[in-house]
């Protein structure tokens, strides 16, 4: 079962950014945050992922909080080809029972032109 | 590079028949995951494979699924009988590490009538 809790939908202005919520309280040390987004039907594309640090890659930002419950992901300039659900994913990064990648239901991201 | 490879896109075959899907990760990730998500449901971890062995099959629905990663290259999911439920998109995706980043094949459609 997922352990992240989201909004299902949510909708900003092409251009402006998209921040994406996401909740979960019951993370432990050794689990990442990770995101994901699906674009229409195709297949799931990584976006980033953190563990307690905020992350940027050329995609997007990542803000954890301090107590590591809940994270941010951030569209810094959302395009319309950035429409997609998105996945946020808890993730051991070691082999044990929560090594796999458990998708949830995700946000469904409408960008507005 | 080439991604992750699956084929066919789409699959239209009757209920009872046999299909068989194919799935060709990234060159030396040894790792290769199914997933599958059928009508409204959300995305489903089905099984993982290290090289050419079942690391995790915990996700498989019942024994009319069948896993294979023959020399711990491409893999084969073989549906026998399919039935109406199986209908849905299954993805393969590859990873160089255990806790890696998965990448995602576009997936192939199945469409059981």
């Amino acid at each position: 079962d997922a352990k992240t809790t989201q909004p299902p939908s949510m909708d900003c202005a092409e251009g402006r950014a998209a921040n994406l919520p996401c909740n979960h309280s019951t993370i432990s040390g050794n689990e990442y945050v990770y995101w994901y987004r699906q674009i229409h039907s195709q297949g799931p594309q990584y976006i980033i992922h953190g563990l307690k640090n905020n992350e940027t890659n050329e995609m997007a930002s990542l803000i954890i909080t301090e107590d590591r419950k809940s994270s941010t992901l951030i569209l810094p300039h959302a395009t319309l080809r950035d429409t997609a659900v998105y996945y946020c994913i808890v993730r051991a990064q070691r082999m044990d029972s929560s090594y796999k990648l458990i998708f949830g239901s995700g946000t469904r991201l409408l960008v507005r032109p | 590079e080439a991604g992750v490879t699956q084929f066919p896109s789409h699959s239209v075959i009757e209920k009872g028949q046999t299909v068989t899907l194919r799935c060709d990760p990234i060159s030396g990730h040894d790792n290769l995951y199914w997933y599958r998500r059928v009508m409204g449901k959300e995305i489903k971890f089905l099984l993982h494979f290290v090289k050419e062995s079942k690391q995790d099959e915990s996700g498989m629905p019942n024994n009319r699924f069948l896993a294979e990663r023959t020399g711990g290259t491409y893999s084969t999911l073989k549906v026998q009988p399919a039935e109406l439920e199986d209908s849905g998109v299954y993805f393969c995706a590859s990873s160089p590490s255990v806790t890696g980043e998965l990448f995602f094949g576009e997936g192939s459609r199945l469409t059981v009538l």
